[in-house]
C-alpha cells in the first residue's frame, strides 16, 4: 500500500522567515501526482503546489516551491517569505495518475507563523 | 475555477437520528466523489468513493450500513450517518478528483456533533 508520511507534527517560524515542511512517500509506481495542501482554521483544504512525478523540475508558485527528489521519494515544501497567513495545517499528498485516483494524505504538519 | 458545495456546514443531532450531508458540485460534472472524515488535529481518512449511477465502494473498517452514500446525479452526492451515536461525531469533507490544473476539489466540510 502506498503511504506517505510527514514527520513534522508541528513547526513554528518568525514571520519572514523561509521553513521547510518535509514529506516522504513509498510507491513501488513511476506515474503519480504529488500534492501540498494547506487547512487553515476554516478548514477548507486549498491547494498549495502539485508536482507531476514525470516532470524533473521542481514546481513553484510564487513563494511557494517544491524539492521533489523521486528516488528518494521525497517532497519538501519551502514556503518563503512566511506571512501570518501562511499559519495553517499542511498535508501532503499522493495519488495514482491511472486508477481509482484516491487521494493518499501523510499526516500533517501544524505550522504556525509568529509576528 | 471548479466548486463543490456542501451542506449543511454544521449540524447537531440527537442519538439514534440519521443526518445527511450533500456535496454538489456548482459548475462541472463530478462523476466520482470521495468522502472523507478528519478528526480533531489529525488528517482525513477516506471513508468511501461514490459513483454516479453505481454503488458507492467503502474502504477497510467504514460500516456500509452506517454510512450510506449516494450519488443519484452528475452534480451531487450525498452521505446518510444513521442512527448516529456520540462516536460518530467529526468532521466530514467531501472531494471530486482532478479539475485540471487546480487539482481536487474540496467542500468546506461538515462538523456533525451527536449529542
Amino acid at each position: 500500500a502506498q503511504t506517505v508520511t510527514q514527520s513534522q507534527p508541528e513547526m513554528s517560524v518568525q514571520e519572514a522567515e523561509t521553513v521547510t515542511l518535509s514529506c516522504t512517500y513509498d510507491t513501488s509506481e513511476s506515474n503519480y501526482y504529488l500534492f501540498w495542501y494547506k487547512q487553515p482554521p476554516s478548514r477548507q483544504m486549498i491547494l498549495v503546489i502539485r508536482q507531476e512525478a514525470y516532470k524533473q523540475q521542481n514546481a513553484t508558485e510564487n513563494r511557494f516551491s517544491v524539492n521533489f527528489q523521486k528516488a528518494a521519494k521525497s517532497f519538501s515544501l519551502k514556503i518563503s517569505d512566511s506571512q501570518l497567513g501562511d499559519t495553517a495545517m499542511y498535508f501532503c499528498a499522493f495519488v495514482f495518475i491511472q486508477g481509482a485516483q484516491k487521494l493518499v494524505f501523510g499526516q500533517g504538519t501544524r505550522l504556525t507563523i509568529n509576528p | 475555477g471548479a466548486v463543490v458545495s456542501q451542506h449543511p456546514s454544521r449540524v447537531i443531532c440527537k442519538s439514534g437520528t440519521s443526518v445527511k450531508i450533500e456535496c454538489r458540485s456548482l459548475d462541472f460534472q463530478a462523476t466520482t466523489m470521495f468522502w472523507y472524515r478528519q478528526f480533531p488535529k489529525q488528517s482525513l481518512m477516506l471513508m468511501a468513493t461514490s459513483n454516479e449511477g453505481s454503488k458507492a465502494t467503502y474502504e477497510q473498517g467504514v460500516e456500509k450500513d452506517k454510512f450510506l452514500i449516494n450519488h443519484a446525479s452528475l452534480t451531487l452526492s450525498t452521505l446518510t450517518v444513521t442512527s448516529a451515536h456520540p462516536e460518530d461525531s467529526s468532521f466530514y469533507i467531501c472531494s471530486a478528483p482532478p479539475g485540471g490544473k487546480d487539482g481536487y476539489t474540496f467542500g468546506s466540510g461538515t462538523r456533525l456533533t451527536v449529542v
